[in-house]
């Protein structure tokens, strides 16, 4: 069964320096998905792309994130300088049809120090 | 108002029982609805979708009510395995881009 893939699975980073986290989608989704969940906390929206750029996003999404799909598979999630705040588990998901439901990736556990 | 509300529980319960977990979601326009499973420190997966009939599969029952936007969850014969938090989802797909989790609702099955 196709599935979305996310690497790394765990990153430790000092505050202030960058991120990039990548994820593979199945390959014939259309819809490309960030998310992220503090440790206890509810999952939370992040930002949506769609025909290579951004279709919508949260007010957590600010200037620090940005998203690419920079070749036909990689899904990015870059964030420029981390703040402490920004440790959380951060997932990516894909989906088919905007009917459809999204796949989760494993998510990649970020935790800057 | 919270988009999507949920008991959070958490619920803990002897391995048969049958557990209901409820979800009230604020928009309207919503579309389209799901339960999700998330074991802990895992991806959210998807448990099934919600249709306006209603629906079944095996032990787990969902049902929709868009008049009072309102969506439940019903486990039977519960199993340790079922032990999870279970995550109303709601989907806007006049915007396909975003889809709105609850905050979820922690089942605790004890043997």
């Amino acid at each position: 069964e196709p599935e979305v893939t996310q690497t790394p699975s765990h990153q430790v980073t000092q505050m202030g320096q960058e991120v990039i986290l990548r994820c593979v989608p199945i390959s014939n989704h259309l819809y490309f998905y960030w998310y992220r969940q503090i440790l206890g906390q509810k999952v939370e929206f992040l930002v949506s792309f769609y025909n290579n750029e951004i279709s919508e996003k949260s007010e957590i999404f600010d200037d620090q994130f940005s998203v690419e799909r920079p070749d036909g598979s990689n899904f990015t999630l870059k964030i420029r300088s981390t703040k402490l705040e920004d440790s959380a588990m951060y997932f990516c998901a894909s989906m088919g049809t905007s009917q459809e439901t999204q796949y989760f990736g494993p998510g990649t556990r970020l935790l800057v120090l | 108002r919270k988009e999507v509300e949920q008991d959070p529980g958490p619920f803990n319960v002897p391995e048969g029982a049958t557990v209901a977990f409820n979800c009230t979601y604020s928009n309207s326009a919503s579309q389209s609805f799901f339960w999700y499973r998330q074991d802990c420190r895992k991806e959210p997966k998807l448990l099934m979708s919600v249709y306006s009939s209603g629906n079944e599969d095996g032990r787990f029952t969902a049902q929709l009510n868009r008049a009072s936007q309102y969506i439940s969850l019903l486990i039977r014969d519960s199993k340790l395995s079922d032990s999870a938090t279970y995550l109303c989802v709601v989907n806007r797909y006049s915007s396909a881009s975003k889809i709105i989790f609850g905050s979820g609702t922690r089942l605790s099955i004890r043997p």
